[in-house]
């Protein structure tokens, strides 16, 4: 199985200031069709996840332009340029490249 | 509105056998793989199986593998998890999914199983 390890696993923000977070696979994510299959989740309090970014860098329908995807291979970033208070919870990665999807552990957001 | 709405949770105990169910609407659900994903209390997320746009292509977690079976009716527009030999270490909220990896994902409210004596 694919092993995703994110960093840091709790992340405090000041309202205003940016926020990142890593994840690492075991393996490249590059799919034969040039695609990254691998995405970011946002799982606010009480809520079921959403999808933030897909295939490494695009962001989904209707997420904020202060979300950024980047990365390539085995390592990927979450970049949110100006954190506001309605961006915590909790952040996953995950890989799509094969079954069993995986997951990373989550990183905790929360507001200084 | 496209919206995914699971139900069937329940308190069960072990050994004992569950299913899932859920509804999709606003959309053709029979153009997209769809998943169950679960999350136990306190926990991450673990994906648990998925299935192909018609039916026919399956696979399972390790975890889950010859107990539980995902299914759909396409005419329903409902996806299933039957789940039987249910353990202590199955309660989760499970969370039926639409197009996870791809660009249309979508996740449901999520049903609680609680596996207990």
């Amino acid at each position: 199985d694919i092993v995703m390890t994110q960093s840091p696993l709790s992340l405090p923000v000041t309202p205003g200031e940016p926020a990142s977070i890593s994840c690492r696979a075991t393996q490249s994510l590059l799919h034969s069709n040039g695609h990254h299959f691998f995405d970011w989740y946002l799982q606010k309090p009480g809520q079921s996840p959403q999808l933030l970014i897909y295939w490494g860098s695009n962001r989904a329908s209707g997420v904020p332009d202060r979300f950024s995807g980047s990365g390539s291979g085995t390592d990927f970033t979450l970049k949110i340029s100006r954190v506001e208070a309605e961006d915590v919870g909790v952040y996953y990665c995950m890989q799509a490249l094969q079954t069993p999807y995986t997951f990373g552990q989550g990183t905790k957001l929360e507001i200084k | 509105e496209v919206q995914l709405v699971e139900s069937g949770g329940d308190l069960v105990q072990p050994g004992g056998s569950l299913r899932l169910s859920c509804a999709a609407s606003g959309y053709s659900f029979n153009n997209y793989w769809m998943h169950w994903v679960r999350q136990a209390p306190g926990k991450g997320l673990v994906w648990v199986s998925r299935l192909n746009e018609d039916g026919t292509i399956t696979s399972y977690a390790d975890s889950v593998k010859g107990r539980f079976t995902i299914s759909r009716d396409n005419a329903k527009n409902t996806l299933y998890l039957q789940m039987n030999s249910l353990r202590a270490e199955d309660t989760a909220v499970y969370y039926c999914a639409r197009d996870v990896g791809g660009v249309g994902s979508l996740w449901g409210q999520g049903t609680l199983v609680t596996v207990s004596s």
